[in-house]
Parts: C-alpha cells; sequence; structure tokens
C-alpha cells in the first residue's frame, strides 16, 4: 500500500547536522512534489520545506534557509533532510508528505522525532 | 508569513454539528481555493480530510464538509462522533513557489 517511513530522529546537540529519510513505497515516487513538514511540542505544523517531482526545485521556510537541505533519490524512492546548524527550534517531530496536487498533502509518515539539547 | 488564524478549541455532543474557522489574508486564503484540512490524533500521521476547500478524498465520510467566504474557510464535522475527537488544522497554498503553504494554529475538537 501506499506508504512513507521516515527515519533518521534523535537527539543531537546544537550545532550539530542529522540527516533525516523518508522511505516511500507503493506509488510513483517520480511523479509527486515531496515536503518536509515539522511539529514543535505543544505546538501546531509547520511546513518546512518542499522538493519538485525531479528535484528541479527546492524552497524552504526561511528560518531553516541556509541550514537544512531538502533532496530525493528517485532510483532509491528516498526522500531526505539535511540538517546543520541545528538549534532548540528546531526540535520537533518531522513528517514527510506526498504532494498530489497544489496543497493537497494526501499521503504522511508517522513522523521521526528530532530533539536539539546539550 | 504568519499561520492561519483558528479556535483553539470546539467542543459539541455526539450527533452534533461543530464548525471550525480558519481565518487567512487576501494572500492566501482569500485568494486561492487551495486549502485543505487535516485530523491529527496525537502520535499518528496526520490525515488529510478535505482538500480544494470542499473536495473529499476517497474513504472520508460526507459528515466532513468544507466552505470558503472571503479569507476565512470553514470545516464543518456533522453527526460527530466519539472518533471525531482530534487536533484539525488547515493549510493553505499561500501564493509563492518560494513560500508555498502555511498551516492554521490548530483546533482541539472535543466530543463531550
Amino acid at each position: 500500500q501506499v506508504q512513507l517511513v521516515e527515519s533518521g530522529g534523535g537527539v543531537v546537540q546544537p550545532g550539530r547536522s542529522l540527516r533525516l529519510s523518508c522511505a516511500a513505497s507503493g506509488f510513483t515516487f517520480s511523479g509527486y512534489a515531496m515536503n518536509w513538514v515539522r511539529q514543535a511540542p505543544g505546538k501546531g505544523l509547520e511546513w518546512v520545506a518542499v522538493i519538485w517531482y525531479d528535484g528541479s526545485n527546492e524552497y524552504y521556510v526561511d528560518s531553516v534557509k541556509g541550514r537544512f537541505t531538502i533532496s530525493r533519490d528517485n532510483s532509491k524512492t528516498t526522500l531526505y533532510l539535511q540538517m546543520n546548524s541545528l538549534r532548540a527550534e528546531d526540535t520537533a517531530v518531522y513528517y514527510c508528505t506526498r504532494e498530489r496536487s497544489v496543497g493537497n498533502h494526501d499521503v504522511w509518515g508517522q513522523g521521526t522525532t528530532v530533539t536539539v539539547s546539550s | 508569513q504568519s499561520a492561519l488564524t483558528q479556535p483553539a478549541s470546539v467542543s459539541g455532543s455526539p450527533g452534533q454539528s461543530i464548525t471550525i474557522s480558519c481565518t487567512g489574508t487576501s494572500s492566501d486564503v482569500g485568494s486561492y481555493n487551495l486549502v485543505s484540512w487535516y485530523q491529527h490524533h496525537p502520535g499518528k500521521a496526520p490525515k488529510l480530510m478535505l482538500y480544494e476547500v470542499s473536495q473529499r478524498p476517497s474513504g472520508i465520510s460526507n459528515r466532513f464538509s468544507g466552505s470558503k467566504s472571503g479569507n476565512t474557510a470553514s470545516l464543518t464535522i456533522s453527526g460527530l462522533q466519539a472518533e471525531d475527537e482530534a487536533d484539525y488544522y488547515c493549510c493553505s497554498y499561500a501564493g509563492s513557489y518560494t513560500f508555498p503553504y502555511v498551516f492554521g494554529t490548530g483546533t482541539k475538537v472535543t466530543v463531550l
């Protein structure tokens, strides 16, 4: 069935790096834009980044620009989020989503937790 | 970009109808019929309930409906059931490739 499974979360010190992965299955991964959305503790959902179906374009929320990089490997049907220079405010559950059409995030993973703390 | 404004909480008794509002601006909700709604049970993956203001994905009950007027979108749940108790988030296209999406602040729905 259509599925997204995130991995790579953990506890990391401020200033360090982490790479999240999102393994996709059950659909033609290369046909969809993909996003990362996060939820900080006690807060709402926040869109983080998007990458087009072919990887040709990527965009970020201002708070992560220059620190985070979204990428994809269509041959491995996997989405990535490289997070550098992590800050306490990056602590959140990170979800990957499939974007079926503009604004239509129709498939979500279960999320992976990132905790930035010394 | 500021988050879309939702009421913090809405409650209702089983069988009743409730409506959750989602207020944005003329740059997002007001300009595009690209508002979606997500149900989120804590610890689980968020679930798409409506897209393009009022379209239901396959498998979503017709008890869930959506509308939009001006800068405010709304989600109505009719025939409220215990399993509807969850957090609900709206999301709108924000009109820019460089910042495409803004989510709402979230609404906790409680079934009394």
